[in-house]
């Protein structure tokens, strides 16, 4: 049982570059998310899914495009890539429900030059 | 808006010593609130949720935190740090049970030997 799985873990772009990040979970969680982590800034959510086929912006989702076409997996997309985005990525999914927690992966480390 | 408020941005602490990392809330909604630990260049792990049941919530590793509606609170305490709790620690708020988590910007522990 791997939980929930992101690819790459790291990843350098020169900046105008686009390129997707994956996120596999495989607990048949209904909920998936994508959050930037960036220092004394907490997480922040970027996009995130209710279920196959849907989608809907977080916080922060300028820049940043998602699709969920699998349950299983959550796709992050950045078209042209800017030094802005260089920071950290989380993936993360939970069941639907009162009180239930969010599982994460382990992080993509981004850095766009 | 929900919000989490985390009081502190760096906690130091001595080894065997107290910790008490604050956390303030707001939510119109009866919430659910978690704290989530970080340990250097890992992912996010669930130390502990309140869901409206007992106030007094038991964690892993020792942590515990109490659920206070009339202060907006949910601070974490352990009664002797350990050089392993040296970690970024993250309170966070479901507002309604069933919408994306929402992050305060973390407190840094330290333990100090």
């Amino acid at each position: 049982n791997a939980g929930v799985t992101q690819t790459p873990k790291f990843r350098v772009l020169k900046t105008g570059q686009s390129m997707t990040l994956l996120c596999a979970q495989d607990m048949n969680h209904e909920y998936m998310y994508w959050y930037r982590q960036d220092p004394g800034m907490g997480l922040r959510l970027i996009h995130y899914s209710v279920g196959e086929g849907t989608t809907a912006k977080g916080e922060v989702p300028d820049g940043y495009n998602v699709s969920r076409l699998k349950k299983q997996n959550f796709l992050l997309g950045l078209e042209s890539a800017a030094p802005s985005q260089t920071s950290v990525y989380f993936c993360a999914s939970s069941y639907v429900g009162v009180g239930t927690e969010a599982f994460f992966g382990q992080g993509t480390r981004l850095t766009v030059v | 808006a929900q919000s989490v408020t985390q009081l502190d941005s760096h906690v130091s602490v001595s080894e065997g010593t107290p910790v008490l990392l604050r956390c303030n809330y707001s939510s119109s909604y009866s919430p659910s609130l978690f704290w989530y630990v970080q340990h250097p260049n890992k992912g996010l792990q669930l130390l502990l949720k309140y869901t409206s049941a007992a106030t007094l919530v038991k964690g892993i590793n020792g942590f515990e935190a109490e659920f206070k509606k009339s202060e907006t609170s949910f601070h974490l305490t352990k009664p002797s740090a350990h050089m392993s709790d040296a970690a970024e620690y993250f309170c966070v708020v479901s507002p309604s049970g069933n919408t994306p988590l929402v992050f305060g910007k973390g407190t840094r522990l330290s333990v100090i030997a």
